[in-house]
């Protein structure tokens, strides 16, 4: 089975672009997370998408936003990019069960760099 | 606030040595608790996962669990150079939009010298 892909691995852009990051989830993952990941705050929750709704929602502006397709396939985008959203920008698929079997599993990581 | 508490280290053990990496959480109604391990400049990848209170050993590593202490620690038997890395505990903790959602630490860093 085929793990989490992320796309693309390195970006650089500068202030005031947007970028939009892309992640397809391990086959017959419905629940799509992304995380923020820097060295000073450690992996902080962006929001997490379910049957292409947003489910949940870390405290972020909402410059960070989301979505997710039928196929489960999720993407992200950043508006209005500031030097502090450089950071490794995580993607991670769960299968949804509600009761407990949450593990997540991450894919390789987008190294935003913004100049 | 669901926090989730780890040293930041760095945890410097000798090899064949054993390491003890221990978390705490805040959220009483947490169910299920993670490790994860990331080298450097890499992402998380899952190595133990625990539910219930007590030990869970899987080859050297065994992850233990008090829910009444609000912890849980991870112990790496016979130390290895490539068990250098930073070490992530996750809480699922449950989120207002009906799901778990892991919440994760800071880590710990292992290093562990030849």
């Amino acid at each position: 089975k085929a793990g989490v892909t992320q796309t693309p691995r390195y970006l650089i852009k500068t202030r005031g672009q947007q970028v939009t990051l892309s992640c397809s989830p391990i086959s017959g993952h419905r629940s799509v997370s992304w995380y923020q990941q820097t060295p000073g705050q450690g992996l902080q929750f962006l929001f997490e998408y379910f049957s292409e709704t947003q489910r949940n929602k870390g405290n972020f502006p909402g410059r960070f936003s989301g979505r997710q397709f039928s196929n489960s396939r999720s993407e992200m985008n950043v508006s209005t990019l500031e030097l502090g959203d450089s950071a490794l920008y995580l993607c991670a698929s769960r299968e949804d069960r509600r009761n407990r079997d949450t593990e997540a599993f991450f894919g390789q990581g987008t190294r935003l760099t913004v100049v | 606030q669901k926090e989730v508490e780890q040293n930041s280290g760095p945890l410097s053990v000798p090899e064949g040595a054993i390491a003890s990496l221990n978390c705490t959480y805040s959220d009483r109604g947490s169910q299920s608790f993670f490790w994860y391990r990331q080298y450097s400049g890499k992402s998380p990848e899952l190595i133990m996962f625990i539910y219930s209170n007590g030990d869970k050993e899987d080859g050297r590593f065994t992850a233990q669990l008090n829910k009444a202490s609000q912890y849980v620690s991870l112990l790496i038997r016979d130390s290895q150079p490539s068990d250098s890395a930073t070490y992530l505990c996750a809480v699922a903790t449950h989120a207002s939009g009906g799901s778990y959602i892991p919440t994760f630490g800071r880590g710990t860093s292992l290093i562990v010298h030849p």
